[in-house]
């Protein structure tokens, strides 16, 4: 079972929100982690976006909007990437990562597709 | 501004080695952790392997033995050892700068192929 699983492809509305799940592994805590989210365009390097453990520990990146924001649900074992007033722009592949064993380890992408 | 620049990337047979290079600027690059992130084509993201502004290195269990990273302060320079490559290896390679645990930075990659 891979570390962290994300949902293949998610699509949504222009104006709407869209939230991104990043489950971790049965037996590692989601409450014990930084959930850090990147956004890779076509043909683009990945670009960080936030990263999420609490509401007294987060960080959006530099010139992130304050529509994209991070959450945890921790009955699912889960971290979340909010977006909200989702635009034709926002289309893109979204990557979740932790810190595990000394290592980082990144989901697989969600594929969000505008429309 | 932060600038991260690779390099190296070529089209090689399995067996074969190759060194990739990573020029950084507009940081303090001999105070920060770096790394080497790869993305095969059409694929997720793949951690590879990083070193820390003491020289201490991780690695990734697919490249553990077979890849090497370096860095020269002197030079504000990261590097990428790799031997023994696989056909699995190819990938587009970033480095990738690391403040507070978080890959801020990403260079814009360098191709490595190697098919037989």
């Amino acid at each position: 079972q891979a570390v962290l699983t994300q949902p293949s492809s998610l699509s949504a509305s222009p104006g709407a929100s869209a939230s991104l799940t990043c489950t971790l592994r049965s037996g590692i805590n989601v409450g014990s982690y930084r959930i850090y989210w990147y956004q890779q365009k076509p043909g683009s390097p990945p670009q960080y976006l936030l990263r999420y453990k609490s509401d007294s520990d987060k960080q959006q990146g530099s010139g992130v909007p304050s529509r994209f924001s991070g959450s945890k649900d921790a009955s699912a074992n889960a971290g979340i990437l909010l977006i909200s007033g989702l635009q034709s722009e926002d289309e893109a592949d979204y990557y979740c990562m932790i810190w595990h064993s000394n290592a980082v380890v990144f989901g697989g992408g969600t594929k969000l597709t505008v429309l | 501004e932060v600038q991260l620049v690779e390099s190296g990337g070529v089209v090689l047979q399995p067996g074969e080695s190759l060194r990739l290079s990573c020029a950084a600027s507009g940081f303090a690059f001999d105070e920060n952790t770096m790394h080497w992130v790869r993305q095969a084509p059409g694929k997720g993201l793949e951690w590879v392997s990083y070193i820390d502004r003491n020289g201490v290195t991780e690695y990734a269990d697919s490249v553990k033995g077979r890849f090497t990273i370096s860095r020269d302060n002197s030079k504000n320079s990261l590097y990428l050892q790799m031997n023994s490559l696989i056909i699995g290896d190819t990938a587009l390679y970033y480095c990738a700068k690391d403040s507070d645990w978080t890959l801020d930075y990403w260079g814009q990659g360098t191709l490595v192929t190697v098919s037989s």
